[in-house]
C-alpha cells in the first residue's frame, strides 16, 4: 500500500514552455500533497503544500504564479512550471498523505526530472 | 530554511559494519523519519518515530526518537551492498502538521 506515482519521471523542454507534472495517490486518498524540489547532491526543500479542493500554501521564496499547483482530486495533484527557464532545472518529487490523523507519514513519489535548455 | 543538523556527511564502509547516523535541532520534533533516496529515485521511507524514547526496528534497521524530541538517530547493522545510498532524516515541528524539514543526507559507500 501507500504508493504515489508521479507522470511524467523525466522531460526536457525548451526556454519559456510550461511544463505540467502529475502526482496521484494510487492506492489511498490523499487530502493533503507536497511538492519538493531537489537540486543535485543536495536535500529535499519543500516548496508548497496542497489540500484537496483548496488553494495551495506556498514556502516562502517559491513564486506561486511560476509554480502552479492545482489538487483537484483526492488522488490528484498537478504542478505546472510555467514560462521554464534553465534555472528550473531540478528534480520534482511529491509526497502524499491521507491525512487522517496528526501523525500521518509522507509516502513520496518517484521523482520527475526536468532539463529546461 | 533547514533546521536538521544531519551527521555525518557520508560514510565509506567496508560490508559486514555497522552504520549510525544521527540528526539533531534545536527545535522540538513530533515525529522524526528516515528515509533511503536512490539516485533518481524518490525517498523510500524506512522508519517513522512518533513518541519520544520511542525505538523502532525494521530487519537491520534501528532508529530512535531522543527523549528530548530534538534529536534521532539511525543505525543499519551488518551492512550489505545494497545500502549504498543517501540517508534522509526528517522531522514535523510540533505545531507544524504534516510539514517536514530534511537534513542534509548521509552518503553511505559500501565497499565488499
Amino acid at each position: 500500500g501507500a504508493v504515489v506515482s508521479q507522470h511524467p519521471s523525466w522531460v526536457i523542454c525548451k526556454s519559456g514552455t510550461s511544463v505540467k507534472i502529475e502526482c496521484r495517490s494510487l492506492d489511498f486518498q490523499a487530502t493533503t500533497m507536497f511538492w519538493y524540489r531537489q537540486f543535485p547532491k543536495q536535500s529535499l526543500m519543500l516548496m508548497a503544500t496542497s489540500n484537496e479542493g483548496s488553494k495551495a500554501t506556498y514556502e516562502q521564496g517559491v513564486e506561486k504564479d511560476k509554480f502552479l499547483i492545482n489538487h483537484a482530486s483526492l488522488t490528484l495533484s498537478t504542478l505546472t512550471v510555467t514560462s521554464a527557464h534553465p534555472e528550473d532545472s531540478s528534480f520534482y518529487i511529491c509526497s502524499a498523505t491521507s491525512g487522517g490523523a496528526v501523525q500521518e507519514t509522507q509516502y513520496f513519489g518517484p521523482g520527475t526530472r526536468l532539463l529546461v535548455l | 530554511g533547514q533546521q536538521l543538523n544531519q551527521s555525518p556527511q557520508s560514510m565509506f564502509i567496508q560490508e559486514g559494519e555497522d552504520v549510525s547516523m544521527n540528526c539533531t535541532s534545536s527545535s522540538i520534533f513530533n515525529t522524526w523519519l528516515w528515509y533511503k533516496q536512490d539516485p533518481g529515485e524518490g525517498p523510500v521511507l524506512l522508519i517513522a518515530l512518533y513518541k519520544a524514547g520511542e525505538l523502532t526496528s525494521n530487519g537491520r534497521l534501528t532508529a530512535q526518537f531522543g527523549i528530548t524530541r530534538k534529536d534521532s538517530f539511525l543505525n543499519i547493522s551488518a551492512s550489505i551492498p545494497s545500502d549504498v545510498g543517501i540517508y534522509f532524516c526528517a522531522g514535523q515541528l510540533q505545531g507544524s502538521w504534516g510539514k517536514l524539514q530534511f537534513g542534509a543526507g548521509t552518503q553511505v559507500v559500501v565497499t565488499p
